[in-house]
């Protein structure tokens, strides 16, 4: 069974850091790209960013270029987000999905939750 | 960037009504488009990809439709399990964008 289970998420000072973890099990991470979706309290899905199997293609969304950096540790089966000068719209629960080719997403983590206030 | 606009914000139906709901994009996305459905506090559920394939396991009661710029999703015979929020996905180029969202109430 695919799992995902984000962690690292909490309450973080404005301009503050703060790096995201997804641990992958049940499939060979290695063949797969991934990708951070996050949602805003009651609010709709904003793709975040795009890694590729092999960490040679990476996308971010214009919002968290410069910010957050993506990175992948295959023989760890994880993929990480760091994130820097975090703002309060950064404000969400972030998501790690396993991208099916093409980019849609079959299987999502249950989320973390980023908090950004003073 | 390409913008992906659902319509409606919110429908409100009852058991057994057929549902609707449209998302346009603001420029062809050829079939490159996905559909997902979001009960609250849980993490999306792929229900349909490439417009118009029904991933594995989803009931036979949702559809997709449509190419290029205009697309589908319908319920057939609305239960109650399918009162949730529902998001359309483009996948046609980066970055990846979504629609606004339809919830679905009940009426």
């Amino acid at each position: 069974e695919v799992q995902l289970v984000e962690s690292g998420g909490g309450l973080v000072q404005p301009g503050g850091s703060l790096r995201l973890s997804c641990a992958a099990s049940g499939f060979t991470l290695s063949y797969y790209s991934m990708s951070w979706v996050r949602q805003a309290p009651g609010k709709g899905l904003e793709w975040v960013s795009y890694i590729s199997s092999s960490s040679t293609t990476i996308y971010y969304a214009d919002s968290m270029k410069g910010r957050f950096t993506v990175s992948r540790d295959n023989a760890k089966n994880s993929v990480f987000l760091q994130m820097n000068s975090l703002r309060a719209e950064d404000t969400a629960v972030y998501y790690c999905a396993r991208s099916n080719p093409g980019s849609y997403y079959a299987s999502w983590g249950q989320g973390t939750l980023v908090t950004v206030s003073s | 960037d390409i913008q992906m606009t659902q319509s409606p914000s919110t429908l409100s139906a009852s058991i057994g009504d057929r549902v609707t709901i449209t998302c346009r994009a603001s420029q062809s996305i050829r079939s490159w488009l996905a559909w997902y459905q979001q009960k609250p506090g849980k993490a999306p559920n792929l229900l349909i990809y490439e417009a118009s394939t029904l991933e594995s396991g989803v009931p036979s009661r949702f559809s997709g439709g449509g190419s290029g710029t205009e697309f589908t999703l319908t319920i057939s015979s609305l239960q109650p399990d399918d009162f949730a929020s529902y998001y359309c996905q483009q996948y046609d180029s980066y970055p990846l964008t979504f629609g606004g969202g339809t919830k679905v109430e009940i009426k």
